[in-house]
């Protein structure tokens, strides 16, 4: 049972435009929610992240957004660069001592 | 100020072996924990460790095990091993278990079972 889908395996965008990269939650217990980015053989980076208090949180060119009742956010590049081609995790938490729950990634190829 | 280390960076065993992952944390990080990543599985929770407890368990077989040091040091433990265990593991510290800016992960260990 996934918790936490991202069911775009891949995204191809031109470099300068806007990369969309979505995910959904069935854990409605969930109320923080976090982007990780990954190159070929590093671990996954912290990218920004939300609490469920909030819809929309903002750091540079990118932008989390949170839809509560449909479960779904989304983090928006804008612009992309070719520097920002990566695997691109969501993750989501609950309260009290639980752990990270990751989605299956988004691979993103921005194109010069 | 160092990262998350994670050793060996590679490593090949044969099925039914048993190897040892490492992972040091970032000083003053008392939360460690491990990932599975896969193709096409993403990042699967194994366990986490806080002040040499574990703290949560995924849902994998016995044969996964892991402890951590009073110097927060972790290693994790893989016995017989199978050749669906190929994969990525991750380490990932932070000041508690539950911290507002999740994780700092290692650079991870790949295995690979033949």
């Amino acid at each position: 049972d996934q918790q936490v889908k991202q069911n775009s395996p891949s995204l191809s965008v031109q470099e300068g435009r806007i990369s969309i990269l979505n995910c959904d939650y069935t854990n409605s217990m969930f109320d923080y929610f976090l982007w990780y980015k990954k190159y070929p053989a590093e671990g996954p980076t912290f990218l920004i992240s939300i609490s469920s208090i909030k819809d929309k949180n903002e750091d540079g060119r990118f932008t989390v957004f949170l839809n509560k009742s449909a479960k779904h956010l989304s983090l928006h590049i804008v612009p992309s660069q070719p520097g920002d081609s990566a695997v691109y995790f969501c993750a989501a938490s609950g309260s009290g001592n639980t752990p990270l729950v990751f989605g299956k990634g988004t691979r993103l190829s921005v194109i010069a | 100020k160092a990262g998350v280390t994670q050793t060996p960076r590679y490593l090949i065993k044969t099925r039914g072996q048993q190897v040892t992952l490492s992972c040091s944390p970032i000083s003053g990080h008392r939360s460690v924990s491990w990932y599975q990543q896969t193709p096409g599985q993403g990042l699967q929770f194994l366990f986490e460790y806080f002040s040499e407890t574990q703290r949560n368990k995924g849902n994998f077989p016995g044969r996964f095990s892991g402890r951590q040091f009073s110097n927060s040091r972790s290693e994790m433990n893989v016995s017989t091993l199978e050749l669906g265990d190929s994969a990525l593991y991750l380490c990932a510290s932070s000041l508690e278990v539950r911290t507002g800016y999740g994780y700092t992960f290692g650079s991870g260990t790949r295995l690979t079972v033949v």
